[in-house]
């Protein structure tokens, strides 16, 4: 799961597994949650978001599951491939209608051939 | 497609230079906002804009400052550069109304003080 420090928690699966990738946040009060890619040499990239009142949302190959009874977020990406290596972090929004986002710090994604 | 586009993939520069760090977007939006990305501590928020002229600090503005004259520029600005400012720094913007939330980011400027 992510954490602030010095080290990036990283995964490493094979080539056309699942990875899950896990965020616990902060503010029981947060509404809503991004997940964001970020590769090599780029800027964040937004994958998919989910809303407090949902507890899954599908995207194409790709799962949020919100546990808020834990503060818990994880990203499930199906069929991993080389193309998914990247840093991936969540974000929170303490109120859906403002600008206010928390980053986590990130998990390093590595997919073998 | 949206697109951020940060002016300089890598700067150097020497402590006590005046630095200036340009963002500019396309789609019109009215939020901006820049980063600092250090390894480990995912991103901090420096300050950020919602209008033309308007800006707020945002987490760590101490030595920072920022500029948005026009709608698809907002600037940062470090008057005099410390090498604790050698960090890699993001730009983002976002629009109004549900898509308010989503920040589509620039491809970074990795600034290196010495």
């Amino acid at each position: 799961g992510e954490s602030v420090g010095l080290h990036l928690p990283t995964l490493s699966v094979q080539e056309g597994d699942n990875s899950i990738i896990n965020c616990a946040y902060s503010n029981s009060a947060s509404d809503y949650f991004i997940w964001y890619k970020q590769e090599s040499g780029k800027g964040p990239q937004f994958i998919i978001d989910i809303r407090s009142n949902m507890d899954k949302r599908q995207g194409q190959r790709v799962t949020v599951l919100l546990n808020k009874t834990v503060k818990h977020l994880s990203l499930q990406i199906a069929a991993t491939q080389p193309g998914d290596s990247a840093v991936y972090f969540c974000a929170e929004n303490r109120h859906y209608n403002n600008n206010d986002m928390r980053f986590g710090a990130g998990t390093r994604l590595t997919v073998k051939p | 497609d949206v697109k951020v586009t940060q002016s300089s993939r890598y700067l150097v520069k020497r402590t006590g230079e005046k630095v200036f760090l340009e963002c500019v977007q396309d789609m019109d939006h009215e939020n901006m906002f820049w980063y600092r990305q250090d390894p480990g501590l995912g991103l901090r928020l420096i300050y950020f804009s919602y209008d033309v002229k308007m800006k707020e600090k945002g987490d760590i503005p101490e030595g920072y400052s920022v500029s948005r004259e026009k709608k698809e520029r907002f600037s940062l600005i470090l008057e005099s550069a410390s090498t604790n400012q050698t960090s890699m720094y993001l730009c983002a913007s976002s629009g109004q109304g549900a898509a308010k939330n989503i920040q589509y980011f620039g491809a970074g400027t990795r600034l290196s003080v010495l």
